[in-house]
């Protein structure tokens, strides 16, 4: 069973606008984390935010957001004012305390960003 | 500040041919490594990781093999690369409760 789904393949946005990136997970561990990465076309992948799933409020770095949802069991990523700069592949990944450290990825959103 | 070294950036083998991969990281001590492989447009695979010298953790059977043979260097073997062994392949490292530093990458085509 796919334990992250990132059910858009690809997702196009306004510049200046908002965007949300989906992602839900699975896992009956109480104890996670999940994580947002950003691919440009260059390969590097560039940690965005992080959220614990004990934290109490939702995670946020600069203009990105995470919208934590615990009981729904998504983790999807907000990107206020889009820029180009942003048109990148994204993934949504996850820890699971139990599994000894394993870090699993979805299968990304690819996101371009219109001028 | 920690940082992680991958290496080479891109390489061209032939089918049949050994493959050598190598991660090294600076700056701390204990971490977990991954290793990655990405298909063109896909997402990341994870194929390997370790939390300790020897420890090596497979996450899908295949013609790879992965070994720590110090605190700070992952490498990411085969003894005969098949077609399907092409890809880009990551090198990470992180601690528990912490993101994964990735590498710049490895770009391997096998013809």
């Amino acid at each position: 069973a796919q334990k992250i789904t990132q059910t858009q393949p690809g997702m196009f946005v306004q510049e200046k606008e908002a965007v949300t990136l989906d992602c839900t997970y699975d896992t009956s561990d109480p104890s996670y984390g999940l994580f947002w990465y950003k691919q440009p076309s260059s390969g590097e992948m560039i940690f965005l935010i992080y959220q614990g799933s004990y934290d109490q409020q939702n995670a946020t770095e600069g203009r990105y957001s995470l919208n934590f949802q615990k009981a729904r069991k998504s983790a999807n990523l907000v990107i206020s004012a889009s820029q180009l700069g942003d048109s990148a592949m994204y993934f949504c990944a996850m820890r699971e305390g139990s599994s000894g450290d394993k870090l699993t990825f979805g299968t990304g959103t690819r996101l371009a960003v219109r001028p | 500040s920690q940082t992680i070294h991958q290496w080479p950036a891109t390489l061209v083998q032939p089918v049949g041919s050994p493959l050598s991969l190598e991660c090294t990281v600076e700056g701390t001590s204990n971490p977990n490594l991954y290793w990655y492989r990405q298909a063109a447009g896909r997402g990341l695979q994870l194929l390997f990781y370790s939390v300790g010298i020897g420890q090596i953790s497979s996450e899908v059977p295949q013609n790879l093999s992965a070994s720590r043979p110090q605190d700070r260097q992952f490498i990411l073997s085969s003894k005969k690369l098949l077609l399907s062994d092409s890809g880009f392949y990551l090198c990470a490292w992180g601690r528990r409760n912490t993101e994964a530093f990735f590498g710049q990458g490895t770009r391997l085509t096998v013809v």
